[in-house]
C-alpha cells in the first residue's frame, strides 16, 4: 500500500520570505500526485496536480511544485509568501497500478506565515 | 458550476445514536468519496460510490455505511455512535471519466461532535 510522509508537521515563515512544503511517498512505477490547501473550517481545496509530462507543476495561488521520480519526492514551494496561506497544506498520491486510485493523504503540514 | 455540498454543517449527537450526513456533488460528477477528519488520525478513507455501487471501501467498522443515489447525491449513516466518532467528514466528488477519476474535489465537511 502506498504511503506519504510530510516531514514537517508544522513550518513557520515571515510574510514574502520563500517557503518549501516537503512531501515523500513509497516507491511506485507509476502515481499521481496532489497537493491540498485546507483553511480553517473548510475543506480541501486543490492546488495543483501531476498527472504525466513536465516534472514542475504550476497550481493556483502561485504555488508550484517538482516531482522527482529518484527521490519519491513531490515538494511544494512558493517564492514569497503571504499571510493569507496560513492554512493547512496536504500531500496526496493516487498509485495507478494498484487498482484504486483513491489518493492516499499524508498527515499535513501546517504553515504558519508571520507578518 | 456549484461545488460540493454538505449538510449539515455542525452536528450534535449523543453516544448510542445514529446519524445521517448528505453530500451533493458537483453536477456530471459521478464518484463521491467520503472521509473521517481528526488531529489524531488525519484524513481517513472510509468508501467511495460510483453509480449507486460502493466501489472502494476503506478500513473502518461496519456501523459506517453509505449510499449513493441515481442523481449522484450521496449519504453516509453512522449507527451506534461513540465518542471516538467525533471529527470532521468530508465529502469529495470526482468527474469520473479516465484519468480524472483521481481528481477529488471536496466539500466544507459535516462537524460531528459526539457527547
Amino acid at each position: 500500500a502506498q504511503s506519504v510522509t510530510q516531514l514537517d508537521s508544522q513550518v513557520p515563515v515571515f510574510e514574502e520570505a520563500p517557503v518549501e512544503l516537503r512531501c515523500n511517498y513509497s516507491s511506485s512505477v507509476s502515481v499521481y500526485l496532489f497537493w491540498y490547501v485546507q483553511y480553517p473550517n473548510q475543506g480541501l481545496q486543490l492546488l495543483l496536480k501531476y498527472l504525466s509530462g513536465s516534472t514542475l507543476v504550476k497550481g493556483i495561488n502561485g504555488f508550484e511544485a517538482e516531482f522527482n521520480k529518484s527521490q519519491t519526492s513531490f515538494h511544494l514551494r512558493k517564492p514569497s509568501v503571504h499571510i493569507s496561506d496560513t492554512a493547512e497544506y496536504f500531500c496526496a498520491v493516487s498509485d495507478r497500478a494498484g487498482g484504486s486510485y483513491i489518493p492516499t493523504f499524508g498527515r499535513g503540514t501546517s504553515l504558519i506565515v508571520h507578518p | 458550476k456549484a461545488g460540493v455540498t454538505q449538510t449539515p454543517r455542525y452536528l450534535i449527537k449523543t453516544r448510542g445514536q445514529q446519524v445521517t450526513l448528505s453530500c451533493s456533488p458537483i453536477s456530471g460528477h459521478r464518484s463521491v468519496s467520503w472521509y473521517q477528519q481528526t488531529p489524531g488520525q488525519g484524513l481517513q478513507f472510509l468508501f467511495e460510490y460510483f453509480s449507486e455501487t460502493q466501489r472502494n471501501k476503506g478500513n473502518f467498522p461496519g456501523r459506517f455505511s453509505g449510499r449513493q443515489f441515481s442523481n449522484s447525491r450521496s449519504e453516509m449513516n453512522v449507527s451506534t455512535l461513540e465518542l471516538g466518532d467525533s471529527a470532521l467528514y468530508l465529502c469529495a466528488s470526482s468527474p469520473g471519466t479516465s484519468t480524472r477519476f483521481y481528481e477529488q474535489y471536496f466539500g466544507p465537511g459535516t462537524r460531528l461532535t459526539v457527547t
